[in-house]
């Protein structure tokens, strides 16, 4: 059974970065996809990007040019850090597995989530 | 990029039956998933690929896909499942991989 653990700062000044790391506990990073997703009264839910062990990265190309992922299989976790955070980025942040299902993917392990805030 | 566009809010009573949309051009190429989601609580997957659930999702969750429209179906409906519903899929217009989330479906059971 895999298991999502994230952790990282809840309260952000305007043009500071965030910085979230998810742990992976009872699975391997192999063959998966690793995602950040956030949610949002106003947007809904936004996927942000993912990332794999073969090193192939994603984006969502609405937000790519401050979105940075990483991952580290020694430890288990990946990270996103988001640069230069507004008030619109307050969110819920999630990560989660992508499980390949052909060409496309599915959403089927989530972190619990980490509340956001950015505020001067 | 695409957009997944569902109704905003549907209402069903106790032990009857709902089906929910998703409609978007990027569902007449890839497979649309489909996800619950409660206040303060992560997402659930319920249905993905041509109507699989994961393990522990009650079959009265069901999906099925036509064209460019997918529908979550929810067959005697429980208290418990009062929440708000995404589809998702991968973006056909984008060149690398990229995913996107419909607007939501909140569900009321009355």
């Amino acid at each position: 059974q895999v298991q999502l653990q994230q952790w990282g700062a809840g309260l952000l000044k305007p043009s500071e970065t965030l910085s979230l790391i998810c742990a992976v506990n009872g699975g391997s990073f192999s063959g998966d996809y690793w995602n950040w997703i956030r949610q949002s009264p106003e947007k809904g839910l936004e996927w942000i990007g993912e990332i794999s062990q073969s090193g192939s990265i994603n984006y969502n190309p609405s937000l790519k040019s401050r979105v940075t992922l990483s991952l580290d299989t020694s430890e288990n976790q990946f990270s996103l850090r988001l640069s230069s955070v507004t008030a619109a980025d307050t969110a819920v942040y999630y990560c989660a597995r992508g499980e390949r299902l052909g060409a496309t993917r599915h959403f089927d392990y989530w972190g619990q989530g980490t509340r956001v805030t950015v505020s001067a | 990029s695409s957009a997944l566009t569902q109704d905003p809010a549907v209402s069903v009573a106790l032990g009857q039956t709902v089906r929910i949309t998703c409609q978007g051009d990027s569902l007449r190429v890839y497979y649309a998933s489909w996800y619950q989601v409660k206040p303060g609580q992560a997402p659930v997957l319920l249905v993905y690929g041509e109507n699989s659930r994961p393990s522990g999702i009650p079959d009265r969750f069901s999906g099925s896909s036509s064209e460019d429209t997918a529908s979550l179906t929810i067959t005697g409906a429980q208290a418990e499942d009062e929440a708000d519903y995404f589809c998702n899929s991968r973006d056909s217009s984008a060149f690398f991989a990229s995913y996107i989330f419909g607007n939501g479906t909140k569900v009321t059971v009355l």
